[in-house]
Formats: structure tokens, C-alpha cells, sequence
């Protein structure tokens, strides 16, 4: 079993629709990384939580330490939102990946 | 400076070849990772330099063999791949629980 578990694993939904996508972990982490990766590029770091809720522009991250849980919600989806979204739970120097979720929006 | 940057983006060499791939940051990260990824699952940690010690090695064959000349610099360097070692090479860095910010990556395909 994984130590983060990330679901969905694919998403397609319409241009302008509310998306969430969950994130649970099971191991002890100091933060945790929400990434997104378009096809065939590189890793960007969308946010970096260890409590509480983030936002920046139509992205919302939060999480419950308590339960282990991580939430990424996109407002207004867009096509240019069509990405893999990658959640990470950090220790010190090491990074627990999820397994990913790959998300289409169609126009 | 906010960006670790990686080089090539792209690569293709044969099985005979040695090249090296090289990441730099200029923010004044004190750890940098090398990551290997194929395609559709997460990345995989190689290497991971701390104060421009090696910290931890992820059993990666000898073939691939890192280096941190500077707390800037990290390369990696590539002799007698396999075809099986194609896939996209991400270079990341961190200064304590402040963030990680990766590369772009370098896709590297052995022929």
C-alpha cells in the first residue's frame, strides 16, 4: 500500500467546473506538496501546507493533520488546467509521492 | 533567482556514450535531489546531496553517478545506459521545510 493515496486517479470534467481532488496519508510528514505536472514537462510546486487551508488565484489547497487528509480544489476549471496534480508528504529529506491524478477539461 | 535549472532539456545518447546532465539554483538551497520518472507514474528518488554531501543513494546502479561540485551546481553523470534508463530526470532543491522547487527536467532517451 501506498503511503499517499491520492483519488481520483482520472478526472474529465467541463470547462468551468468546481474539481477536487483528495489526498490521504498514512505516514508522518512534517508538510505536504501539491504538484502539477503538464504531459512530458517539468514538477511545479502549487502549494506547501502543514496546517489549515491556502489559496492562490483559482486553486485552494487544504488540510487536516488530524486526519491525515489533503484536499486541491480548482474553481472555474479551465482547459489550461489539464495537468497531472501530484500530492507529496515530506520528512525531512524525503518525499512520499502520490500516485497522481490526471486531469482533463474540456472546452 | 527562484528556479532550479536543468540542462539539457533533451538528450539521446547511445549505449556507449557518457554525457551528464546539470541542474543549478541560485537561491541558497542547501539540499538538491535527483529524480527519475517514467511516464505515468511518480517520480523516484535517486540521489540527495545535503551541504554538498551525499545523503542518501536510492541503490541506483553505478552507471549513473552524481556529483555536487558547489552548493549551486549538481550533475549527473551517464556511462553505458540502458534502453531501459529513458525517462525524464528532475532535479530539485530545498532549504529546510521552506519548499521544494524542482526543474523543468531533462528527457533523456538511450538508443
Amino acid at each position: 500500500k501506498n503511503e499517499v493515496e491520492q483519488s481520483p486517479q482520472n478526472l474529465t470534467a467541463q470547462e468551468g467546473e468546481f474539481i477536487t481532488i483528495n489526498c490521504s496519508y498514512s505516514v508522518g510528514i512534517s508538510a505536504l506538496h501539491w504538484l502539477q505536472q503538464h504531459p512530458g514537462g517539468g514538477i511545479v510546486s502549487l502549494f506547501m501546507l502543514s496546517s489549515g487551508k491556502k489559496k492562490h488565484g483559482r486553486l485552494i489547497a487544504t488540510i487536516n493533520i488530524q486526519e491525515k487528509h489533503s484536499s486541491l480544489h480548482i474553481t472555474a476549471s479551465h482547459p489550461r488546467d489539464s495537468a497531472v496534480y501530484i500530492c507529496a508528504g515530506i520528512t525531512g529529506n524525503q518525499f512520499y509521492f502520490g500516485t497522481g491524478t490526471s486531469l482533463t477539461v474540456i472546452p | 533567482d527562484t528556479e532550479v535549472t536543468q540542462t539539457p532539456k533533451h538528450l539521446v545518447m547511445g549505449m556507449t556514450n557518457k554525457k551528464s546532465l546539470k541542474c543549478e539554483q541560485h537561491m541558497g538551497h542547501r539540499a538538491m535531489y535527483w529524480y527519475k520518472q517514467k511516464a505515468k507514474k511518480p517520480p523516484e528518488l535517486m540521489f540527495v546531496y545535503s551541504y554538498e554531501k551525499l545523503s542518501i543513494n536510492e541503490s541506483v546502479p553505478s552507471r549513473f553517478s552524481p556529483e555536487c561540485p558547489n552548493s549551486s551546481l549538481l550533475n549527473l553523470h551517464l556511462h553505458a545506459l540502458q534502453p531501459e534508463d529513458s525517462a525524464l530526470y528532475l532535479c530539485a532543491s530545498s532549504q529546510a521545510d521552506y519548499g521544494y522547487t524542482f526543474g523543468s527536467g531533462t528527457r533523456l532517451t538511450v538508443v
